[in-house]
């Protein structure tokens, strides 16, 4: 059964910190990591990695794959406010369905 | 990516109703799927809805309680049959429209069974 644990489960940071998300996984046949944002009900795609070293960037998020090591790191730095929400990471395994993690909750405090 | 919406937006509904969730995409996609969010809980794929047949359920869901239909690429609705308190969820319909499953989330539905 294909499995994905974030860390932390929870994060409180002050405006401007720097904070990295952690996304481990076990699964068949990878195909794809992805992360998603989810601020109320529908998570909003951020990112799709499928090699191991190459570094997406938006703005002040990055994240980047280990296929060796079986993880992803998901950086926001400058956080802000607007940052505050659940970050989901999910992987593309069997059959091609998504498997989601249970999320990282980080808050930014002023 | 394509626009999904979904409605409604949220309900509150009395055990052993019914309710219908209506998904919308602004474009044909090939791939639409059902997602539920229980409180405090991630995702978990209910079903993934095929065009002109039968929807394929995850382990753990079937066709009687969650009835799935997908007349056309671009609109698909859930289900949720005789209600109790624990379907109280977020039910969220997804289309991918790329080889690597990319997948785009609808704005949910919250529903609420008393």
């Amino acid at each position: 059964e294909d499995k994905v644990v974030q860390s932390p489960l929870s994060l409180v940071v002050h405006e401007g910190d720097t904070v990295t998300l952690n996304c481990s996984y076990e699964v068949t046949n990878f195909r794809s990591l992805l992360w998603y944002k989810q601020e109320k009900k529908a998570p909003t795609f951020l990112f799709m990695l499928t090699s191991s070293g190459i570094e997406k960037k938006s703005g002040r998020l990055s994240s980047i794959l280990d296929k060796k090591e079986l993880f992803s790191i998901l950086n926001i730095t400058a956080t802000q406010t607007g940052d505050s929400a659940v970050y989901l990471c999910a992987v593309d395994g069997t059959a091609s369905k998504l498997t989601f993690g249970t999320g990282t909750r980080l808050q930014v405090m002023l | 990516s394509a626009v999904i919406s979904q409605k409604p937006s949220r309900d509150i509904c009395q055990r052993g109703t019914s309710l219908t969730i209506q998904c919308q995409v602004d474009s044909q996609v090939t791939m639409m799927f059902w997602y539920r969010q229980q409180p405090g809980q991630s995702l978990t794929l209910i079903a993934t809805a095929n065009q002109g047949s039968e929807a394929t359920y995850e382990s753990g869901f079937v066709i009687d309680k969650f009835p799935i239909s997908r007349p056309n690429l671009t609109f698909s609705t859930l289900t949720v049959s005789n209600m109790s308190p624990e379907d109280s969820s977020i039910y969220l319909c997804s289309h991918s429209g790329s080889t690597y499953n990319e997948q785009f989330f609808g704005p949910g539905t919250r529903l609420t069974v008393l």
